[in-house]
């Protein structure tokens, strides 16, 4: 089945610094791809997606890349700042399509230190 | 602005106990979704619905079954809880395939 490996687990910046997560899945026909962000003590938010139409999406200090050879979507955030700070999951659409369903990958923490 | 609530926040139950864990919805979404999330294992889908009475299996449907009557109510239910069961829950849901899915707060079920 789809497989969505993401990294790192852990990641801490200083707060201005910019921020990359990667992440990869396994199957050639996924076409959604969206981020999540994860408060605490929250449930997860949709922060930005992309299709697989698409290279290239932006919205502010948030973008996201899409690799599809090599089948691999990346999350970048500029300008960190202290609020930045959360858990951020990616997710992919399953092999044979979707009815609705995602796989997620484990997720990356975010620290930004002011 | 779209609203996902579930019935409890924390969950307190005795293995063995048959246990109901309710979630609603107030925008009229045909999909409706059940997490687990654990620590280092991320989000892991139980169980979802892409209509009313209908439901199709997640990576991890073992133990669990779902009920879906109502288009806005989804519930998960733990038929005999145990203690590998003990985990935060997530409900979601979303107007179609391949749109944003909207989570509620969670209930953090601790099964003794």
């Amino acid at each position: 089945g789809e497989n969505v490996e993401q990294h790192p687990s852990t990641l801490s910046v200083q707060e201005g610094d910019s921020a990359v997560i990667k992440c990869t899945y396994s199957d050639s026909a996924s076409n959604y791809f969206p981020w999540y962000k994860q408060e605490l003590g929250k449930g997860p938010q949709l922060i930005i997606d992309i299709r697989s139409n698409v290279g290239e999406k932006k919205d502010q200090r948030i973008a996201v890349t899409l690799n599809k050879t090599a089948k691999h979507f990346s999350l970048h955030i500029t300008e960190t700042q202290p609020e930045d700070s959360a858990v951020y999951f990616c997710a992919a659409t399953p092999p044979g399509g979707s009815q609705g369903n995602l796989i997620f990958g484990k997720g990356t923490k975010l620290s930004v230190k002011p | 602005d779209v609203k996902v609530t579930q019935s409890s926040r924390y969950l307190v139950k005795r293995t063995g106990e048959k246990v109901f864990l309710e979630c609603v919805q107030d925008m009229d979404h045909e999909n409706m979704f059940w997490y687990r999330q654990d620590p280092g294992l991320g989000l892991r889908l139980i169980y979802f619905s892409y209509d009313v009475k209908m439901k199709e299996k997640g990576d991890i449907p073992e133990g669990y079954s779902v009920s879906r009557e109502k288009k806005e109510r989804f519930s998960l239910i733990l038929e005999s809880a145990s203690t590998n069961q003990t985990s935060m829950y997530l409900c979601a849901s979303s107007p179609g395939p391949l749109y944003e899915q909207y989570f509620g707060p969670g209930t953090r079920l601790t099964v003794t």
